[in-house]
């Protein structure tokens, strides 16, 4: 079936726009996670959801980062007055359940640039 | 001390040879291991999921967990040149906590399988 899907692939904006990702989770996944990973460097965990409620927000670097979800389908991961330090690929993921196993697949990400 | 810590690399294996990746994790509360795959410019991958002591097998991999010692690694056995990739160790908590979504990773270690 259908992986994870991610837009756009790429992005580029200038230093304090606005710019908006989504993730489309794979079908009957109840949990979606949200991660980044600068360039040379490990994943951080952003936020995850169950459902469309966040019960774990805490790596989320700023308020100028938020996400929302509707149901248990698409999650959008918003950054506002983008910052170069944004700079990186975000990806997102999802499985069944957060509860029990907890195999997270990935999507392809989003490069975002931003100059 | 990181949460998340694997033997540093690169890790250079000569073809059919068995590729050894280590992987110790602080939160002695861990209850989910996994092992992803990153190919260069790509996503990660799920190659492995461990929740209880001793050795799991899938095909040429193996991996193998330790939760006194809070040690788990991964075996590849017959390395072939397409092994060649970054190996992330996630770890999560598991049940409790608003925590329970979020996987913790390693930095990873890159290996390499030459001909």
């Amino acid at each position: 079936g259908a992986g994870v899907s991610q837009s756009p692939s790429n992005k580029v904006t200038e230093k304090g726009k606005d710019v908006e990702l989504r993730c489309d989770p794979i079908s009957g996944h109840t949990a979606l996670y949200w991660y980044r990973q600068r360039l040379g460097q490990g994943l951080e965990f952003l936020i995850y959801f169950q459902g469309n409620s966040a019960p774990d927000k805490s790596g989320l670097p700023s308020d100028r980062f938020s996400a929302e979800r509707t149901g248990e389908s698409v999650s959008t991961l918003t950054i506002q007055r983008t910052q170069q330090e944004d700079s990186a690929v975000y990806l997102c993921a999802s499985s069944f359940t957060s509860g029990g196993a907890l195999e997270q697949y990935f999507g392809p990400g989003t490069r975002l640039t931003v100059t | 001390q990181k949460e998340v810590e694997q033997n540093s690399g690169p890790l250079s294996v000569p073809e059919g040879a068995i590729a050894s990746l280590n992987c110790t994790y602080s939160d002695r509360g861990s209850q989910s291991f996994f092992w992803y795959r990153q190919y260069s410019g790509k996503s990660p991958e799920l190659i492995m999921s461990i929740y209880s002591n001793g050795d799991k097998e899938d095909g040429r991999f193996t991996a193998q967990l330790n939760k006194a010692s809070q040690y788990v690694s991964l075996l590849i056995r017959d390395s072939q040149p397409s092994d060649s990739a970054t190996y992330l160790c996630a770890v999560n908590r598991g049940a409790g906590g608003t925590s329970y979504g979020k996987l913790t990773f390693g930095q990873g270690t890159i290996l390499t399988v030459h001909p």
